[in-house]
């Protein structure tokens, strides 16, 4: 079972609100990302991370930001949250190389903006 | 990253085998085939993966083609927990010495519904 852990699992804010979406993993993995993903919808890569100081952004644009200050803790951050960013936010963690290696996925925060 | 091609959906009943099929006719000789699930209301979890040889787990098995342009994941007997959306990806064996950042790819995949 995989210890990779989001909080919180559900959030309906008001537009406008800054809001952070945690992320934590417990297997010591270097690389660490975040998905979005519409209901019925493709995962899309939002943001990665080769390990502590280290952030990019990924295939789809996103005004989210992320900050890797510890190996363990990859917190997802939007700082005025508007209806667009309606959608489920998934995080996920590997050990560094290997196109075998696999991710872990967390259980998800589904997010919705009134 | 090449594309694989999955159908959109598939039916099953429950305890029968489920080959679920996986095109990727533009596969390069370093890609790896990967299978990814996601159950309903959950994060993706890893399935099982191949290179040229098939392969088999505790979870299902992967059956590859000789040329590698197509792949079937096989669970041997469905059961009601088996009920996902599976994702057929490759993974760039650039992605070795830690210099990709190892994205997954997901496409739309299959939504396997087992029948009781």
């Amino acid at each position: 079972e995989a210890d990779i852990y989001q909080t919180p699992r559900y959030l309906v804010i008001g537009t406008g609100k800054k809001i952070t979406l945690e992320c934590s993993q417990t297997m010591g993995h270097d690389k660490m990302y975040w998905y979005q993903q519409d209901p019925g919808m493709e995962l899309h890569l939002i943001h990665y991370s080769y390990g502590v100081n280290s952030t990019e952004k990924g295939d789809l644009s996103s005004e989210s930001t992320v900050s890797r200050i510890r190996t363990e803790h990859f917190p997802l951050t939007l700082e005025s949250a508007r209806p667009s960013h309606t959608s489920q936010y998934l995080c996920a963690s590997s050990h560094r190389g290997g196109p075998y290696n696999e991710q872990f996925f967390g259980p998800g925060t589904r997010l919705t903006v009134l | 990253d090449a594309k694989t091609t999955q159908p959109n959906s598939m039916e099953s009943n429950e305890e029968e085998p489920v080959h679920l099929p996986c095109n990727h006719s533009t596969i390069s000789g370093t890609d790896y085939i990967h299978w990814y699930r996601q159950l309903p209301s959950q994060g993706p979890e890893y399935v099982i993966h191949g290179l040229t040889s098939n392969v088999n787990n505790r979870m299902a098995s992967l059956a590859i083609a000789e040329d590698r342009k197509s792949s079937t994941l096989i669970l041997h007997r469905a059961t009601l927990r088996d009920a996902a959306v599976y994702y057929c990806i490759l993974r760039d064996a650039g992605d070795a010495g830690g210099t990709s950042y190892g994205k997954l790819t997901f496409g739309q995949g299959t939504i396997l519904t087992v029948h009781p």
